[in-house]
């Protein structure tokens, strides 16, 4: 099993540029998350699926947007970079939402905005 | 705002001792908790939950659970130089996100 795995590792974006981040895992879990992390601070939720056909806007959800593709898939999209966007992202995914299921984690994209 | 607090470190600890994390959590609707580490450069691996009050031990790691005075904390007993990463406290809210701290990093001294 590789677990939860994420596309690319790292990125530089322009200002303005749009990318996707691809996150799979292969675990048959139903909940996925995405997270940035950044210099001295917890890890902040952007936006969760807790099933496949439905997302959800977590802490920090502003210039972002989510599609969980299948059970097994969710992408988070920036349509429009900006600096602020600079930080390292992180996919995780746990069997459930509810109770206190162990949330597993990719290895993260490094992503650079200009 | 929930809101979970660390000491950002470094906490540098000699081989052989004992590691002591500590965290404390706003929310008083929280009844799940989590440590998790992240070495330098990696994703968080969880280490250890806890959801009642007291001690919960698994190998040389030992999270400890007071609600009363909204206080967890991380026993790493016979600290190793492996042990050395950021270790990341995390509160389960009641619509059951988890709410991080920055997380606190423990160097261990060969």
């Amino acid at each position: 099993n590789a677990g939860v795995t994420q596309t690319p590792k790292f990125q530089v974006l322009k200002t303005g540029q749009s990318m996707t981040l691809q996150c799979a895992q292969d675990m048959n879990h139903n909940s996925m998350y995405w997270y940035r992390q950044d210099p001295g601070m917890g890890l902040r939720l952007i936006y969760y699926s807790a099933s496949e056909g439905t997302t959800d806007k977590g802490e920090v959800p502003n210039g972002y947007n989510v599609s969980r593709l299948n059970k097994r898939e969710f992408s988070l999209r920036l349509e429009s970079a900006a600096p602020s966007q600079t930080s390292v992202y992180f996919c995780a995914s746990s069997y459930t939402s509810g109770g206190a299921d162990t949330q597993y984690f990719g290895p993260g994209t490094r992503l650079t905005v200009l | 705002q929930k809101e979970v607090e660390q000491n950002s470190g470094p906490l540098s600890v000699p081989e052989g001792a004992i590691a002591s994390l500590n965290c404390t959590y706003s929310d008083r609707g929280s009844q799940s908790f989590f440590w998790y580490r992240q070495y330098s450069g990696k994703s968080p691996e969880l280490i250890m939950s806890i959801y009642s009050n007291g001690d919960k031990e698994d190998g040389r790691f030992t999270a400890q659970l007071n609600k009363a005075s909204q206080y967890v904390s991380l026993l790493i007993r016979d600290s190793q130089p492996s042990d050395s990463a950021t270790y990341l406290c995390a509160s389960m809210d009641s619509n059951y996100q988890l709410i991080w701290g920055a997380g606190t990093k423990l160097i261990i001294k060969p």
